[in-house]
């Protein structure tokens, strides 16, 4: 059974303020997607790596797949109250586990004006 | 286009009682997949469906049934629901059978099973 270890479980900032949210496995992963839901809503794609030590940037959002495909980061720079909400990451393994994700626990971010 | 939709957005059930939670997509997705969420844990796969009339079990799939009805149609039905179901349910499709296919997710049912 895959594993996905997600902390800080909880992260309360104020605006303006950097974070860095961590995602670690003792499992190689295919991919790992980011996902973000808000209250009441389902989750929603963010972005997805599937290269060891690649880096993509969405606008002030920062992720980072590990060299060895077993974990990950998000980076979110001079964050804002609007990037309040739950982020999860999710892990794919393919071979006979097509289609099937590992989510981690999930990282509950507040920004506070 | 409506995506994935969930029908109903919450429930409330009696221990014993029997209910289906209905899920459909409209973007000719082949894969399509039913999650529960309770505080703390993530995301839990119950059943998943490959493809039309394939089923699967998933990570948590005791005390749940489901039926891939059509391309469009996952159902999960849970015939003597128990406390230990209250939980947020989520229908997620996706389009391609790759490792690194994305999900797309409903709006999730919420059920509370007294």
């Amino acid at each position: 059974t895959q594993l996905l270890e997600q902390s800080p479980q909880f992260l309360s900032i104020q605006e303006g303020e950097n974070l860095t949210v961590y995602c670690n496995s003792s499992s190689v992963f295919s991919s790992l997607q980011w996902y973000r839901q808000e209250p009441g809503e389902g989750p929603v794609l963010l972005v997805t790596v599937v290269t060891g030590g690649e880096v993509k940037k969405l606008k002030r959002l920062t992720f980072q797949f590990g060299d060895a495909r077993k974990d990950s980061s998000l980076h979110i720079t001079a964050a804002q109250p609007g990037d309040t909400g739950l982020y999860l990451c999710a892990g794919g393994a393919g071979g006979t586990s097509y289609g099937k994700l590992t989510f981690g626990q999930g990282t509950i971010l507040t920004v506070h004006p | 286009n409506a995506g994935v939709t969930q029908t109903p957005k919450f429930q409330v059930l009696k221990t014993g009682q029997s209910m289906t939670l209905q899920c459909a997509q409209d973007m000719n997705h082949n894969s399509m997949y039913w999650y529960r969420q309770d505080p703390g844990m993530g995301l839990r796969l119950i059943y998943y469906s490959a493809s039309e009339g394939t089923t699967d079990k998933g990570e948590v799939p005791n005390g749940y049934n489901v039926s891939r009805l059509n391309k469009r149609e996952f159902s999960l039905r849970l015939e003597s629901a128990a406390p230990s179901q209250t939980s947020v349910y989520f229908c997620a499709s996706s389009g391609r059978l790759a490792a690194y296919n994305e999900q797309f997710f409903g709006p999730g049912t919420r059920l509370t099973v007294l």
